[in-house]
């Protein structure tokens, strides 16, 4: 499977501030996604990364709150805008690896909005 | 919104007594998947079960899937204390996006 890697792995910030989220992936694929868990919580879908168009977004997230970018078939970054202590969550990418429909997750970024 | 409800929420049990848990989901999807999430970290995968499999297998895991009940279970034989752990089950509509369940809490007791 591929092998995720996300940067930071946490981060603690001040509200009204952003944070970029990167993730990298070992190999081209072509299916990234962002989820976010908050506080015991299960996961829910942020947005789906298209390379070299704008993303998707799921119904309550949208794209000034949560700027995407995808460059390549390997890198993928989330933005958290004019952060708030709600945003507090692990934020995770996963992608959909070698067309057999299973998805793998990146280690996941946990925030803190102070 | 969540397609998938877990049952139950949380389970203890002795280590090497086994461990069932179930994920009813509302609309036909293309397949599922069963995920480990250890102490908030990132999660790991475990099994996907297309819509057209009633079980699959790996290692201590088994899996089930009933179409006709919007169900699917999952079944850990011989815990030991490194299954502690939370599991989702997350169901794909055929379009890769991931709907995920609450969650079960499962607490391995030495």
């Amino acid at each position: 499977s591929a092998v995720i890697s996300q940067k930071p792995s946490r981060d603690i910030c001040q509200r009204g501030t952003s944070l970029t989220i990167q993730c990298q992936v070992d190999s081209q694929v072509t299916m990234m996604f962002w989820y976010r868990q908050q506080p015991g919580q299960s996961l829910t879908l942020i947005a789906t990364a298209n390379q070299g168009s704008e993303a998707t977004y799921e119904s309550g997230f949208v794209i000034d709150k949560f700027p995407i970018s995808r460059p390549n078939l390997t890198f993928s970054t989330l933005t958290v805008s004019n952060m708030s202590p709600e945003d507090s969550s692990i934020y995770l990418c996963s992608v959909e690896d070698r067309g057999y429909n299973e998805q793998f997750f990146g280690p996941g970024t946990r925030l803190t909005v102070l | 919104s969540q397609q998938g409800e877990e049952d139950p929420q949380a389970l203890s049990i002795q280590e090497g007594e086994n461990a069932t848990m179930n994920c009813s989901y509302k609309t036909s999807i293309n397949n599922l998947q069963w995920y480990r999430q250890n102490s908030g970290r990132g999660l790991v995968h475990l099994i996907l079960i297309r819509s057209n499999e009633r079980e699959k297998h790996s290692g201590r895991l088994r899996v089930t899937l009933d179409t006709s009940k919007k169900s699917s279970s999952l079944l850990i034989t011989a815990s030991r204390a490194a299954d502690t752990a939370s599991y989702f089950c997350a169901t794909d509509l055929n379009d890769y996006k991931l709907s995920f369940g609450a969650g079960t809490t499962v607490t391995v007791r030495a």
